[in-house]
């Protein structure tokens, strides 16, 4: 079974407006992973919330971590074309960190 | 400049004939992971290894065979590949601590006929 589900499965917004993706997991989790991929490109790392954790801040990006709802929000703030790309979360099965799970993704589009 | 080199980047072959991906990373990492990325299902786990001669099967290991002999090698080898083998690869490695994400390489798209 999946363990990251992002939702949803794609976004289409104009630049400068915020952009809010959400993840569901199902096993525990030591920490939660979000990655970006630009078209056929490898995937880029973009931010590690710790199990412990709540929210998380780098630059434009929020990420928010629920443990007991088992999910968690990325929210990107006054976006630019540029942040078009899918965003996956991602998350060990069973509090692992070598035994990565990966949703399907959102597509996010930032008209200009 | 730390990366995760994957070769090669594009590669056609046909059934059977067996080929090895490589992949390298040069910041000294414990983990490393193999991916598959297919349109619909997205990236699916491989293998992985924990270290140096410790490695374990992932989500979809049929057809896949994988070594990790020194800390900074860990190739992907298709003994005899088959066109559901068609997919787009990616190596990723990491650090054990929980405190980092992974590093991808650029991926290699490979193509079985």
């Amino acid at each position: 079974s999946q363990q990251g589900e992002e939702d949803p499965q794609a976004l289409s917004i104009q630049e400068g407006e915020n952009a809010t993706m959400n993840c569901s997991y199902k096993t525990s989790i030591n920490n939660l992973q979000w990655y970006r991929q630009n078209s056929g490109r490898g995937l880029v790392h973009l931010i590690l919330i710790r199990s412990n954790e709540r929210e998380k801040h780098s630059g434009r990006l929020r990420v928010t971590l629920d443990t007991s709802k088992k999910s968690s929000s990325l929210l990107i703030t006054a976006s630019r074309a540029a942040d078009t790309a899918s965003y996956f979360c991602a998350s060990g099965d069973g509090g692992s960190n070598y035994k990565l799970t990966f949703g399907k993704g959102t597509l996010l589009t930032v008209n200009p | 400049e730390a990366q995760v080199t994957q070769n090669p980047r594009y590669l056609i072959t046909v059934t059977g004939k067996k080929l090895t991906v490589t992949c390298s990373q040069n910041m000294n990492h414990e983990y490393m992971s193999w991916y598959r990325q297919d349109p619909g299902l997205g990236l699916r786990q491989i293998y992985y290894s924990m270290n140096v001669e410790v490695t374990d099967k992932g989500d979809v290991p049929e057809g896949y065979k994988v070594s990790r002999k020194e800390k900074r090698n860990f190739p992907l080898i298709l003994e005899s590949p088959s066109p559901n083998q068609t997919s787009l690869y990616f190596c990723a490695s990491s650090l054990s601590s929980g405190y980092y994400g992974y590093t991808f390489g650029s991926g290699t798209r490979l193509t079985v006929v």
